[in-house]
């Protein structure tokens, strides 16, 4: 079965541009979550949805950055416009109902802001 | 406050020899999960083991078993007949409470295998 499918892979911008993070999570899963991983703050969870709804967005920096999931199969998270400190590993995972509830995490959005 | 605390940012072992990776959580809920992942140098989250909070015995996974200690609020990782492949990052996380599926990570720890 393929795992949570996340693009770009790496991103490459400039201060000022808008970025798409995109990500497909497992088939089945009914909860998606949005990570962001820096040197200096860790993993930290930025907005997550159940049944495609969100349920915490307390996490999202601020208004630049928005998180979408208009069905079970796909999830957005949009930076704009981006800043240089928004460079960071960006993660989503995903969640099933059955087994003991770990993430299942994809391979990371690599974002460079220059 | 829901918190995980991972106090030793990086950790040497012998290769084959067993080590623990500490982590200590806090929250109020009495119903909780407990998880490590490992992060290698090609950045992927693998995860390793689950603990809940009602769990009579520890969790085992193969070389991986989780020592929960429940009125400590601890949840240490060990690792046994350490290996190359093991050199790398393990984040601790706490799922709080049931039914709002927030997942907290810790800071993590580095770990170096030794040959």
């Amino acid at each position: 079965d393929a795992g949570v499918i996340q693009s770009p892979r790496h991103e490459v911008t400039e201060m000022g541009q808008e970025v798409t993070l995109r990500c497909k999570p497992i088939s089945g899963h009914n909860s998606l979550f949005w990570y962001r991983q820096t040197m200096m703050r860790g993993l930290e969870l930025l907005i997550y949805f159940n049944n495609n709804v969100p349920i915490d967005d307390s996490g999202m920096p601020e208004d630049r950055f928005s998180a979408k999931m208009p069905n079970a199969s796909f999830s957005t998270l949009k930076i704009q416009p981006s800043e240089p400190r928004d460079s960071a590993v960006y993660f989503c995972a995903s969640r099933g109902r059955a087994g003991s509830g770990e993430l299942f995490f994809g391979e990371g959005s690599r974002l460079t802001v220059l | 406050a829901q918190k995980i605390t991972q106090t030793q940012p990086g950790m040497f072992v012998q290769e084959k020899e067993a080590v623990t990776l500490d982590c200590t959580y806090d929250t109020s809920d009495p119903s909780y999960g407990l998880f490590w992942y490992k992060q290698p140098s090609s950045g992927e989250m693998i995860f390793l083991i689950y603990q809940g909070s009602y769990d009579q015995q520890n969790a085992t996974e193969g070389r991986y078993s989780l020592n929960f200690q429940k009125a400590r609020k601890s949840a240490n990782l060990v690792i046994s007949a350490s290996q190359l492949g093991d050199s790398a990052m393990y984040f601790c996380a706490m799922r709080v409470p049931p039914g709002t599926y927030k997942y907290i990570f810790g800071t993590g720890t580095r770990l170096k295998v030794l040959a």
